[in-house]
């Protein structure tokens, strides 16, 4: 069975503040790596991984695959209270448009 | 423009009652899914379907029911044997047009037991 692990499941911290979100899991024909931002109702894509590695950047928001270990971080620098909500790891296995697995989701809240 | 479409919003249920939520795409994707998502939780996996008439139960697929007679249609019908249905409930899907890669998810339903 495919899991998928985050943590930890909830952090509280201070604008300006840096955050790593980890994501491990052990998956049958590993295709790639998701990171999801959940705020209300739908989560919106944030990053795809596939390569051990190599960074993925957008803004403040950065993470990194490693494959030899089965886990991936999701980093923030200088955390906003924008940034306060529930964060997604989620791994694609299987055939090509096959089963989707996510993580339980780190809570962030971020405080002014 | 080209989405994902849940209805209803909010749905509310009897104790006994099979309720059914829609799911429509008009993005072409081959691949769609559901998920439950309870508080502060993450989201688990009922049903997924890779292909028109064909699907594959998730980790937490009793007490649920698909089809997929339709590329763009995936309907989630809530039977009466789900013994705890309050919650959240998300549909996706993944196609080639993304290059596989991202979901793209709806606004979601919650249904609750009344």
């Amino acid at each position: 069975e495919d899991k998928v692990v985050q943590s930890p499941l909830s952090l509280v911290v201070h604008e300006g503040d840096t955050v790593t979100l980890n994501c491990s899991y052990e998956v049958t024909n590993f295709r790639s790596l998701l990171w999801y931002k959940q705020e209300k109702k739908a989560p919106t894509f944030l990053f795809m991984l596939t390569s051990s590695g190599i960074e993925k950047k957008s803004g403040r928001l950065s993470s990194i695959l490693d494959k030899k270990e089965l886990f991936s971080i999701l980093n923030i620098t200088a955390t906003q209270t924008g940034d306060s909500a529930i964060y997604l790891c989620a791994v694609a296995g299987g055939t090509s448009y096959g089963k989707l697995t996510f993580g339980q989701g780190t809570i962030l809240t971020v405080h002014p | 423009d080209g989405g994902i479409t849940q209805s209803p919003k909010y749905l509310f249920r009897k104790e006994g009652q099979n309720v059914t939520l829609s799911c429509e795409q008009n993005l072409n994707h081959d691949a769609m899914y559901w998920y439950r998502q309870d508080p502060g939780q993450g989201l688990r996996l009922i049903y997924y379907s890779q292909i028109v008439n064909d699907f594959q139960k998730g980790d937490i697929a009793e007490g649920y029911s698909v089809s997929r007679e339709k590329k763009e249609s995936f309907p989630l019908t809530v039977t009466s044997a789900q013994k705890n249905p309050t919650a959240f409930y998300l549909c996706a899907s993944r196609g080639s047009q993304t290059g596989g890669a991202s979901a793209f998810f709806g606004q979601g339903t919650r249904l609750t037991v009344v």
